[in-house]
């Protein structure tokens, strides 16, 4: 079945560790996105990537990074640099037109302790 | 950062009863308007995508209209069902390719 896979479901890292998010898609869309949810606050925005080997940081790419080598697979790398990285993080992706809707994987929860 | 607003946050109806939900946005270079249902211990899905002034958009007893001079979308659910519990996003689609979230409405629908 076409879909976008996040692993893990749950991750935990001790602090001052750098941990990669996997995401993959299969469903040949060009975009796509990272976003982080905190609790009481929407999705934000980390980056995002509109094609191969290209990408744009969002509104809180700080202390993030990723790389888009592949069409299919866009991880995320939670640094040290990130001040506050418990958080749940959520994949996502488009086709080029812009009035077609995103398609998300089920979300990945890091703990850092 | 572009802000876009969903009210009330949260809210308990019994089932039959009908409600809806608002999304406020700037209404300025606007794209596209998406609505998504986010159930528990699952992926947001695509409920409805709007792109033009006075859009309505239906499916079963769910519906959604778009005023993008005055920068909102409302989104109706009609005798709500348990099974309609969860947050409802909306999310706002500038050129750019960028998606800007609500905070979302997280319903709860009492048998």
């Amino acid at each position: 079945d076409g879909g976008i896979t996040q692993s893990p479901k749950y991750l935990f890292r001790k602090e001052g560790q750098n941990v990669t998010l996997s995401c993959e898609q299969n469903l040949n869309h060009d975009a796509m996105y990272w976003y982080r949810q905190d609790p009481g606050q929407g999705l934000r925005l980390i980056y995002y990537s509109q094609i191969v080997n290209d990408f744009q940081k969002g509104d809180i790419a700080e202390g993030y990074s990723v790389s888009r080598e592949k069409k299919e697979s866009f991880p995320l790398t939670v640094t040290s640099a990130q001040k506050n990285p418990t958080a749940f993080y959520l994949c996502a992706s488009s086709p080029k037109p812009l009035n077609t809707e995103a398609f998300f994987g089920q979300g990945t929860r890091l703990t850092v302790v | 950062i572009l802000n876009v607003e969903q009210s009330p946050q949260s809210l308990h109806v019994q089932e039959g009863d009908s409600t809806n939900f608002t999304c406020s946005f700037p209404s300025s270079n606007f794209y596209a308007l998406h609505w998504y249902r986010w159930e528990t211990a699952k992926s947001p899905e695509a409920l409805f995508v709007m792109t033009l002034n006075g859009d309505e958009k239906k499916k079963g007893r769910i519906s959604a209209t778009l005023n993008t001079k005055e920068g909102y979308s409302y989104l109706y659910i009609k005798g709500s069902q348990p099974e309609d519990s969860a947050t409802y996003l909306c999310a706002l689609r500038k050129t750019g390719n960028q998606f800007y979230f609500g905070t979302g409405t997280s319903l709860t629908v009492i048998p």
